[in-house]
């Protein structure tokens, strides 16, 4: 099993440009997440999805967009990159939601830098 | 406003000494407080998860404590090593919200 997976692991955009970090993971999850994490401060949610078909946002979602493309994969979109978006990303999943005290598991994170 | 305060914000210590890592949380009402351990470069990996009633949670040589009165979790690494050295991240998920991260202690293991 490979757990979660991310791609790529490194990142650089210009200012304006679009990309996609793709998420996978081989579980069985129900629910993933995308968060966020800069110096200084702890990990942040940008959206997550409770299950198939269904996402929500987090604490910080402007200029992200996320698809659950299926029960596997789940992708965080940047449409306009901005020098604020630089970040570490991390993608997670879990059984279920986390206040029923599922662990959850995460990825090994992008590093992504806007100029 | 929820927020996990952790303390100290980093620390050195000998191979082989232990150390005790603090949590302070005013997050009321909430389900479970976790433990998780971050290698640098890598993504955090759970230690322990402790419910509300859970006085304490080991894991190897971590050992997790939770007063829910006073709002306070610590953990405690005996004899520590190398590997130990990571950041230490405290989180809480309220009741039917969100996991709420602490900013991380930053260890240092030391030969």
């Amino acid at each position: 099993n490979a757990g979660v997976t991310q791609t790529p692991k490194f990142q650089v955009l210009k200012t304006g440009q679009s990309m996609t970090l793709q998420c996978a993971q081989d579980m069985n999850h129900n629910s993933m997440y995308w968060y966020r994490q800069d110096p200084g401060m702890g990990l942040r949610l940008i959206y997550y999805s409770a299950s198939e078909g269904t996402t929500d946002k987090g604490e910080v979602p402007n200029g992200y967009n996320v698809s659950r493309l299926n029960k596997r994969e789940f992708s965080l979109r940047l449409e306009s990159a901005a020098p604020s978006q630089t970040s570490v990303y991390f993608c997670a999943s879990s059984e279920a939601q986390l206040a029923g005290g599922y662990e959850q598991f995460f990825g090994p994170g992008t590093r992504l830098t806007v100029l | 406003k929820n927020q996990v305060e952790q303390s100290p914000q980093s620390l050195i210590i000998l191979e082989g000494k232990n150390c005790t890592l603090q949590c302070n949380y005013t997050v009321s009402p909430f389900s479970n407080l976790r433990w998780y351990k971050q290698d640098t470069g890598r993504g955090p990996v759970s230690l322990t998860i402790m419910t509300f009633s859970e006085n304490t949670k080991s894991n190897g040589r971590y050992t997790a404590t939770l007063d829910a009165d006073t709002k306070q979790s610590s953990l405690h690494i005996t004899a520590s090593q190398l590997s130990d050295s990571a950041s230490y991240i405290c989180v809480v998920s309220p009741r039917g919200g969100k996991l709420i991260f602490g900013q991380g202690t930053e260890l240092s293991v030391k030969p």
